[in-house]
């Protein structure tokens, strides 16, 4: 499974543009990227997965670079619910579909 | 769609006890993965269930134990409690690979917090 590596921590402002960034250097051909979402006390909950160059949903956007070694989670305006732990996974199409954590990154959005 | 859904939400346990934890999938999905978190650590994975056999198991001691019935439902068991299993239990359902789309994600529960003292 290719690991991941992401800041543990950010800080930003009401109504900034957040861009968090992940590397995935051994990231396999047949490997998607997938990002996820997780408050205090809950389960972690899906933000977005893309393949390659850049995919956009209603919450965020993802940038993913020609030779796919590292990804970028954009989120636009954030606002203070968006403080939250963000996971950046590398995840095989193929075979066993088992989504592996690391520590993620600590948002925390301020007034 | 009630989305994955596990009981209980708290449990409270003596050390050398003995505790069962349950999910239910989301709607569709068959296959159901079960994660340990700790505070301040990402969910680890223990192992996951598909067509009721443990098809994956990751770095846990045989203490845990899990089954999943034909209805995809699965229950975690873990035997002889340690102080340091107080964590959250997170279930995740999916569908397994061969049936499933590209975009298709795992689905989290709400997770159930052990408290082992």
């Amino acid at each position: 499974l290719a690991k991941t590596t992401q800041p543990i921590s950010m800080d930003s402002y009401e109504g900034q543009e957040v861009n968090i960034t992940c590397s995935h250097n051994n990231i396999a051909t047949n490997d998607y990227i997938t990002w996820y979402q997780q408050f205090p006390s809950q389960g972690p909950r899906f933000i977005i997965q893309g393949y390659k160059t850049k995919v956009t949903n209603e919450v965020a956007s993802l940038f993913i670079p020609a030779d796919r070694k590292s990804s970028t989670l954009s989120l636009p305006r954030v606002s203070l619910s968006d403080t939250a732990v963000y996971y950046c996974l590398v995840e095989g199409e193929g075979g066993s579909y088992i989504p592996t954590f690391g520590r993620g990154t600590s948002l925390i959005v301020h007034p | 769609d009630a989305g994955v859904t596990q009981s209980p939400t708290h449990l409270i346990k003596t050390r050398g006890q003995q505790v069962t934890l349950r999910c239910s999938p989301k709607s569709g999905h068959d296959t159901v993965s079960w994660y340990q978190q700790a505070l301040g650590q990402g969910p680890q994975f223990i192992f996951q269930y598909y067509e009721e056999e443990e098809r994956q198991r990751g770095n846990f001691p045989d203490r845990f134990s899990g089954h999943q019935f034909p209805n995809y439902s699965s229950e975690l068991n873990v035997n002889a409690l340690l102080l340091g299993d107080s964590a959250l239990y997170l279930c995740a359902s999916s569908l397994e690979p061969g049936h499933r789309q590209h975009d298709t994600e795992a689905f989290f529960g709400q997770g159930t917090r052990l408290t082992v003292v």
